[in-house]
């Protein structure tokens, strides 16, 4: 049974570039949650997501971040017009429904560094 | 406030000495959950423990335990006989609310830095 997949592993890009970052969750996983972690931090929540559905996106930036996690397919956290300040590692977690205390399983993390 | 502190950022260890990383939470919830996470240098989360506000036990799993003081909200968890692979980075988080009723993000402290000397 495959983890919680999340690529790529490290992304590289230029100020005003997107980055888009994707995790697939682990199988029979229908809630997917975004953390990023700045070097020297802690994890940080932004966004926590069921198929088709932001649930609470309280931690997510007002600008430039966008998430989805659609019908088919993986989660996609979405950073348009990246700036310095954005370079992070940004872990995807997922969880099951029924669970008695609903672990979250992380993912590898992306490790995007902006030039 | 802080809804989760760690005050050790650093700690030194003799290998198989036991060792206890801090761990106090702030919350108004009567349930709660509260974790704890390794992250070796590789930089990948590994849970290693789990406690819910109304279990009455301590939480045990191999060589990791969590002293759970309810009323003095404090959570740390002690490592048993440690090994140099103990060496990483430690976060205790928390999950407000009861799980499947919407509240399932976890707030993270800022860490304690472990290392194991040989």
């Amino acid at each position: 049974n495959a983890g919680v997949m999340q690529n790529p592993r490290h992304l590289v890009r230029r100020r005003g570039q997107e980055a888009r970052l994707r995790c697939s969750p682990m199988k029979g996983h229908s809630h997917v949650y975004w953390y990023r972690q700045l070097p020297e931090e802690g994890l940080k929540f932004m966004v926590y997501l069921q198929k088709e559905n932001i649930i609470d996106e309280s931690g997510m930036p007002k600008e430039r971040f966008s998430a989805e996690f659609p019908k088919e397919g993986p989660s996609i956290l979405r950073i348009q017009q990246v700036v310095r300040g954005d370079s992070a590692a940004y872990f995807c977690a997922s969880s099951a429904t029924g669970d008695s205390y609903n672990e979250q399983f992380f993912g590898p993390g992306t490790r995007l560094t902006v030039l | 406030a802080q809804k989760i502190t760690q005050t050790q950022p650093g700690m030194f260890v003799q290998e198989k000495e036991a060792v206890t990383l801090d761990c106090t939470y702030d919350t108004s919830d009567q349930s709660y959950g509260l974790f704890w996470y390794k992250q070796p240098s590789s930089g990948e989360m590994i849970f290693l423990i789990y406690q819910g506000s109304y279990d009455e036990q301590n939480a045990t799993e191999g060589r990791y335990s969590l002293n759970f003081q309810k009323a003095r909200k404090s959570a740390n968890l002690v490592i048993s006989a440690s090994q140099l692979g103990d060496s990483a980075m430690y976060f205790c988080a928390m999950r407000e609310g009861l799980s499947n009723f919407g509240n399932e993000k976890l707030t993270f402290g800022t860490g304690t830095r472990l290392t194991i000397i040989p």
